[in-house]
């Protein structure tokens, strides 16, 4: 099992559509998960650190399950410039850090 | 597919020395090679990127003498951090992409650098 695993997508979305991906992590031992987005040819920005008990940032929200060792994020009522690359990121005790492959989205108008 | 190294995963050195950093692309060609530095709990921030056999382009603010890049083959790519301080301890982070004209990059696990 790769140790963080992405749907690659792409995700073609229409416009105001909610769309949810996740990424699996094979180390139960990972302590800290990120969102990062990517726009075409741009360095990765770090969108949201995920917590145990979720959290939510305006039409995003981010949710971690260790049991089944994956996080996810959901977005709503999408915009065009929502278009983009993301990536899951996970941190491991040893300050390891592992970049999932991305999963595109694409927003339709 | 798509795997990107990295070697050391973990280095401390004196300061004043210099450190070499390898990036490779072990089952594909990488046209295009990334380096990041990462502050903890912050963003990637981009330092250089590099074509297969052509200088590195620095993003401003980044000492290219400083933070020496080669992209000598297509699977390989090395940051050497010359002349380190302790204000160089990092995380140093790589991706690879396959074609100049494709966005999606490929990471690699990443080096802890510890300059003493």
């Amino acid at each position: 099992r790769k140790e963080v695993e992405q749907d690659p997508g792409p995700f073609n979305v229409p416009e105001g559509a909610t769309v949810a991906f996740n990424c699996t992590y094979s180390n139960s031992a990972s302590q800290s998960f990120f969102w990062y987005r990517q726009d075409c040819r741009k360095e990765p920005k770090l969108l949201m650190s995920v917590y145990s008990s979720g959290n939510e940032d305006g039409r995003f929200t981010a949710q971690l399950n260790r049991a089944s060792q994956y996080i996810s994020l959901l977005i709503r009522d999408s915009k065009l410039s929502d278009s983009a690359t993301y990536l899951c990121v996970v941190e491991n005790r040893d300050d390891k850090i592992i970049f999932g492959k991305g999963t595109r989205l694409h927003i339709l108008p | 597919g798509a795997v990107v190294s990295q070697h050391p995963s973990r280095v401390i050195c004196k300061s004043g020395t210099s450190v070499k950093i390898e990036c490779r692309s072990l089952d594909f060609q990488a046209t295009t090679m990334f380096w990041y530095r990462q502050f903890p709990k912050q963003s990637l921030m981009l330092m250089a990127t590099s074509n297969e056999g052509s200088k590195a382009t620095y993003e401003q603010g980044v000492e290219k003498d400083k933070f020496l890049i080669n992209h000598a083959s297509l699977t390989l790519s090395t940051l050497t951090v010359t002349s380190a301080h302790p204000e160089d301890s990092s995380f140093y982070i790589c991706s690879a992409s396959k074609q100049v004209t494709t966005d999606t990059q490929y990471f690699g696990p990443g080096t802890r650098l510890t300059v003493l």
